[in-house]
């Protein structure tokens, strides 16, 4: 069983809308939940982090985490071509537990 | 970025030749993992370390070693390489108070 569940795309949004990434995680004890951008060929870069219940926005990115849900999702405002990028979930336990989601592919069309 | 580096960046070895894959960081940072990249699969954590001398196995650690004598580097042996540790491979460190991980630039690794 997969700790960390994405779908993993792509999916595909005009430049300008709202775009809703999702992810679910199996572990309750879970305790920080994570949203790294990853572009083709390059390394992850972390966009946002969330500890507790609700949203936390930053810029055009809001996440959002459900944990009775198991649920936690990030929306990206005024969706850029630039943003086209495979979109990470990760969830930690403590410093030596880290699980990744195999990532959703986005593409921001023009 | 973190002040992390990796060395080489690229690198195709035979099967059954041992392989050493670098991460140095400039920040002191205390943790340090290893993971490798898959399609289909993610992140998968393979070694880390929470101080000199201080590592301990991830989730898919068999067939991988770790040595940490200095602070500022974290050294991924493959004693053995198979085909099957062909990947990418991300060297990570945690920046003080809190569990955001920041990356290295990775080493695509090809064992022929």
């Amino acid at each position: 069983q997969k700790e960390v569940e994405q779908n993993s795309g792509p999916l595909s949004v005009p430049e300008g809308a709202i775009a809703s990434l999702n992810c679910t995680y199996s572990d309750r004890g879970s305790q920080s939940f994570f949203w790294y951008r990853q572009y083709s060929g390059k390394s992850p870069e972390l966009i946002m982090s969330i500890y507790s219940n609700g949203d936390k926005e930053d810029g055009r990115f809001t996440a959002q985490l459900n944990k009775a849900s198991q649920y936690v999702s990030l929306l990206i405002r005024d969706s850029q071509p630039s943003d086209s990028a495979t979109y990470l979930c990760a969830v930690s336990y403590n410093f030596n537990k880290f699980y990744f989601g195999s990532g959703t592919k986005l593409n921001v069309k023009p | 970025d973190a002040g992390i580096t990796q060395s080489p960046r690229h690198k195709v070895t035979e099967t059954g030749t041992p392989v050493t894959l670098r991460c140095h960081q400039t920040e002191n940072h205390r943790y340090m993992y290893w993971y490798r990249q898959d399609p289909g699969h993610g992140l998968r954590l393979i070694h880390y370390s929470y101080g000199v001398k201080d590592t301990d196995k991830g989730e898919v650690s068999d067939g991988y070693s770790v040595s940490r004598s200095k602070t500022e580097d974290f050294l991924l042996t493959l004693e053995s390489a198979t085909s099957s540790q062909t990947s990418v491979y991300f060297c990570a460190t945690i920046a003080g108070g809190s569990y955001e991980q920041y990356f290295g630039p990775g080493t695509r690794l090809t064992v022929t």
